[in-house]
């Protein structure tokens, strides 16, 4: 079985530009999750999306993030501008979804993210 | 409110046991513990739903109390492989998990 896919795995910019990151859950899959892990720190969701639907997102900055689901499969997470502290790994892991909670959580390989 | 995790950092001799906790100051509807070696994703070790569950698999084991908010990760007669960090991930009836910040367990030969 696959696992959750993510790209790009590394991306270097400067302040203020923009970057997005891909990810493509575990088929069949129905919940899929972003989150932001500073070095040293655990994972701090950013947005959960049950199908194509929002569940939480109640950590992602509005102001500068964006996060879509489109079709219910695989997502974008957009930042712009991006700012120093946005340094982090990009992690997106994936559920089987069927309650939405007290679920195994499949992670992505990241995508590490330098803002210079 | 994210989990506090003990200790911060453990380093052991391969064979020695270590016990990791993880309490939260909201009750605990779950508790998810992963572990994370350096430059790769998390890897899903065990899930407990209810209060009073035990579980465990090969030499890593885990418990939850529920009335006291905490859940303990047993590693018994660690070995090489076992060094990364331990991450526990609390559910507090919403959909959200909260991660804490990690125990970072070194074994040496």
């Amino acid at each position: 079985e696959a696992g959750v896919a993510q790209s790009p795995r590394y991306k270097i910019i400067e302040k203020r530009q923009s970057v997005a990151f891909w990810c493509n859950p575990i088929s069949g899959h129905a919940t899929l999750y972003w989150y932001q892990q500073i070095l040293g720190q655990g994972p701090k969701l950013l947005i959960q999306f049950q199908n194509n639907g929002v569940v939480d997102d109640s950590q992602l900055p509005k102001d500068r993030f964006s996060a879509e689901r489109l079709k219910g499969v695989d997502s974008t997470l957009k930042i712009q501008p991006a700012k120093l502290e946005d340094s982090a790994v990009y992690l997106c892991a994936s559920s089987v979804g069927t309650i939405g909670y007290q679920e195994t959580q499949y992670f992505g390989p990241g995508t590490r993210l330098l803002v210079l | 409110q994210q989990p506090v995790q003990s200790p911060q950092a453990v380093i052991l001799r391969e064979g020695e046991d270590a016990v990791i906790n993880c309490s939260s100051s909201k009750a605990l509807y779950s508790v998810h513990w992963y572990r994370q070696k350096h430059g790769e994703a998390p890897v899903f070790l065990m899930i407990l739903l209810k209060g009073g569950e035990q579980k465990g698999h090969d030499k890593i084991s885990a418990s939850f109390n529920e009335k006291k908010q905490q859940s303990s990760l047993y590693l018994t007669a660690s070995q090489l492989s076992y060094s990364g960090t331990y991450f526990c991930g609390t559910e507090h009836g919403g959909f959200k998990t909260i991660f804490g910040a990690g125990t970072r367990l070194f074994v040496k030969a």
